[in-house]
């Protein structure tokens, strides 16, 4: 079945370094692919997004490429900060459900 | 614009009992979806409502139900409480039927604690 496989954490890094969160995915037909966001106490936000192979989706110098000859969508920031720890979570939709990773918990320190 | 609210923020019951949960849509959106979230699992679907039809279901027993109201508003119910189903529960609005290119737009959750 459809599925999102993404890489466990926790990951801590510091402010400035480089940032690289796997994720594959399993699926039939054309799925749109997603990274959102969640900061302790909230909901997940939508962090960026693709929709087809190939699609470069960015946000807040976050980007993420659709890999469809390898089933990817790895998270990558060149230089994160404080404000970046959070949980992300790697996701797709077939377009009746969205599917989730199981989520990386990112603690960037000073 | 307010964005989706649900209540209760927290809630603690004992195994055995029922409750319900609320969620508020964006206002305009009409699908409301529900999702478990416990950690390792990740986020687990439970289902989507789409003008007030349950539209489709993920993998849970029939303990968990919902329902969806003319004003979008939804609930979930679960009832004869097990301590795995302690959780966070999340509920996720967007403007028309989950598609491949639409967007979900979260609430805070329910953090539930069964004991």
């Amino acid at each position: 079945g459809d599925s999102v496989t993404q890489m466990e954490g926790p990951v801590t890094l510091s402010e400035e370094a480089f940032l690289t969160i796997n994720c594959t995915y399993t699926a039939t037909g054309y799925p749109s692919l997603f990274w959102y966001v969640q900061y302790p106490g909230e909901g997940l936000q939508l962090l960026l997004k693709a929709t087809k192979a190939d699609d470069k989706g960015s946000n807040k110098g976050f980007e993420a490429t659709y890999r469809k000859e390898t089933t990817s969508f790895h998270l990558e920031k060149g230089s994160v900060q404080v404000s970046d720890s959070a949980v992300y979570f790697c996701a797709l939709s077939t377009g009746n459900q969205f599917y989730f990773g199981t989520g990386t918990s990112l603690t960037v320190i000073p | 614009k307010a964005g989706v609210t649900q209540t209760p923020r927290y809630l603690i019951k004992t195994r055995g009992q029922q409750v319900t949960l609320s969620c508020s849509p964006i206002s305009g959106h009409r699908s409301v979806s529900w999702y478990q979230q416990t950690p390792g699992q990740g986020l687990q679907f439970l289902f989507e409502y789409f003008s007030e039809t349950q539209r489709n279901k993920g993998n849970f027993p029939g303990r968990f139900s919902g329902r969806q109201f003319s004003n979008s508003r939804s609930e979930m119910n679960v009832s004869t409480l097990e301590l795995g189903d302690s959780a966070l529960y999340l509920c996720a609005s967007s403007l028309g039927r989950t598609a491949t290119n639409e967007k979900l737009f979260f609430g805070s959750g329910t953090q539930l604690s069964v004991l």
